[in-house]
């Protein structure tokens, strides 16, 4: 069985400070990590992955994640938020031999002017 | 464009009632997955399919039906509508089975059934 936590249902930062948003997991083995952004009324857009080799991970939009295998996390950062960075952010997993892609919940990120 | 395409954008639809969503993609990817989104659970999933021919259950499969017939299509199919079957659907497609590439998600389905 696999699944995804995102601890916190809002993040709420100024625009210009730096941004996480947390994503922790649970795997019986190896995992692919992703995650998405959701702007309102839309699709879901890839920002980036991890699959193998180093542990920092950079993504569109100066998105960043980092892989933590010992803590099971893979949070997402950037630097410096903009307020088009508002939006709502899913963090997902899924075993290397397994076809399944889970989701967290989802985290809405409000950047303030 | 290339892409994943969902059809229709909305749906009303009355209890009991049956329909089709349709989803279709243009990039030969192998892998094609439904989602569906409600409010504070994010996405789950409810069927997906590793090539032509071959489908399988995801976490929530109940009252719906998948067939894959050709590598571009994948349709839902609600047998009989329910109100809890009100939510947001999501076709995602992948262009190998394991994910390593990523997932291209359509612009989804919003359907309601009263």
């Amino acid at each position: 069985a696999q699944s995804v936590a995102q601890p916190e249902d809002q993040v709420n930062v100024a625009e210009g400070n730096p941004l996480t948003v947390k994503c922790t997991y649970s795997v019986s083995g190896n995992p692919y990590l992703f995650w998405y952004v959701q702007y309102p009324n839309r699709g879901l857009q890839f920002l980036l992955k991890y699959i193998t080799g180093d542990n920092l991970v950079k993504g569109s939009y100066g998105f960043e994640a980092e892989f933590n295998k010992s803590q099971t996390s893979f949070h997402l950062k950037k630097p410096s938020a903009l307020v088009s960075d508002s939006a709502l952010y899913f963090c997902a997993v899924r075993l290397i031999n397994d076809y399944k892609l889970s989701f967290g919940a989802g985290t809405t990120v409000t950047v303030r002017a | 464009n290339a892409g994943v395409t969902q059809t229709p954008k909305f749906q009303v639809l009355k209890t009991g009632q049956s329909m089709t969503l349709q989803c279709a993609q243009d990039m030969n990817h192998e892998y094609m997955s439904w989602y569906r989104q409600d409010p504070g659970m994010g996405l789950r999933l409810i069927h997906y399919s590793v090539g032509a021919g071959i489908t399988d259950q995801g976490e929530v499969p109940n009252g719906y039906n998948v067939s894959r017939s050709t590598t571009e299509d994948f349709p839902l199919r609600l047998l009989s509508a329910a109100p809890s079957q009100t939510s947001v659907y999501f076709c995602a497609s992948s262009l190998t089975r394991t994910g390593a590439y990523g997932y291209t998600f359509g612009s989804g389905t919003r359907l309601t059934v009263v």
